[in-house]
């Protein structure tokens, strides 16, 4: 079963803009991690936030968790071409990681 | 230099045989993954193992096995009775079961001709 949902499932933004996607689950996590994926490629993990923390930066990359709402966010700051890729949020709990359908981003030059 | 590799790359399988898709990491994990991923479905988890000689079905595992000899490897067999084998599969690792970040291999395309 996909634990969880991202929204909204694709995105198209002009470069320099900033990129919000929104990921919701349905059952209590260990952690929530987010992976970027390249056509055809394989997922390359971004952040990991656990269930006791609220935001978390990585450089462009900021993520926040709000475990009362079950959901999370990934912001993209002064976005770039090389950013377009599809975004998965993926769930740990008791079983490994659960993803979602995933954010398709495109940025615009 | 690390890291986890799937070969080949693109597979085609004539329906009524079995396939066996490649997983080999150099990462010194301990736990490794196969996922299936078709177009709007993201990732679905068919197997994993946490140590050798163990694994554990997922959410999809009718009509694939593994085997998890050495650490180091986790073949998937993607069998007959799998009803719609088409799909982009992904191996994953992990330092730990649960709780770690995944490094994924670029993965292997089947397709049924």
């Amino acid at each position: 079963s996909q634990q969880g949902e991202e929204d909204p499932q694709a995105l198209s933004i002009q470069e320099g803009e900033n990129a919000t996607m929104n990921c919701s689950y349905k059952t209590s996590i260990n952690n929530l991690q987010w992976y970027r994926q390249n056509s055809g490629r394989g997922l390359v993990h971004l952040i990991l936030i656990r269930s006791n923390e609220r935001e978390k930066h990585s450089g462009r990359l900021r993520v926040t968790l709000d475990t009362s709402k079950k959901s999370s966010s990934l912001l993209i700051t002064a976005s770039r071409a090389a950013d377009t890729a599809s975004y998965f949020c993926a769930t740990v709990g008791n079983t490994p990681l659960v993803f979602g359908k995933g954010t398709r981003l495109s940025v615009i030059a | 230099d690390g890291g986890i590799t799937q070969s080949p790359k693109y597979l085609f399988r004539k329906e009524g045989q079995n396939v066996t898709l490649s997983c080999e990491q150099n990462l010194n994990h301990d736990a490794m993954y196969w996922y299936r991923q078709d177009p709007g479905q993201g990732l679905r988890l068919i197997y994993y193992s946490q140590i050798v000689n163990d694994f554990q079905k997922g959410d999809i595992a009718e009509g694939y096995s593994v085997s998890r000899e050495k650490k180091e490897s986790f073949p998937l067999t993607v069998t007959s009775a799998q009803k719609n084998p088409t799909a982009f599969y992904l191996c994953a690792s992990s330092i730990a079961g649960q709780g770690t970040e995944a490094f994924f291999g670029q993965g292997t395309r089947l397709t049924v001709v």
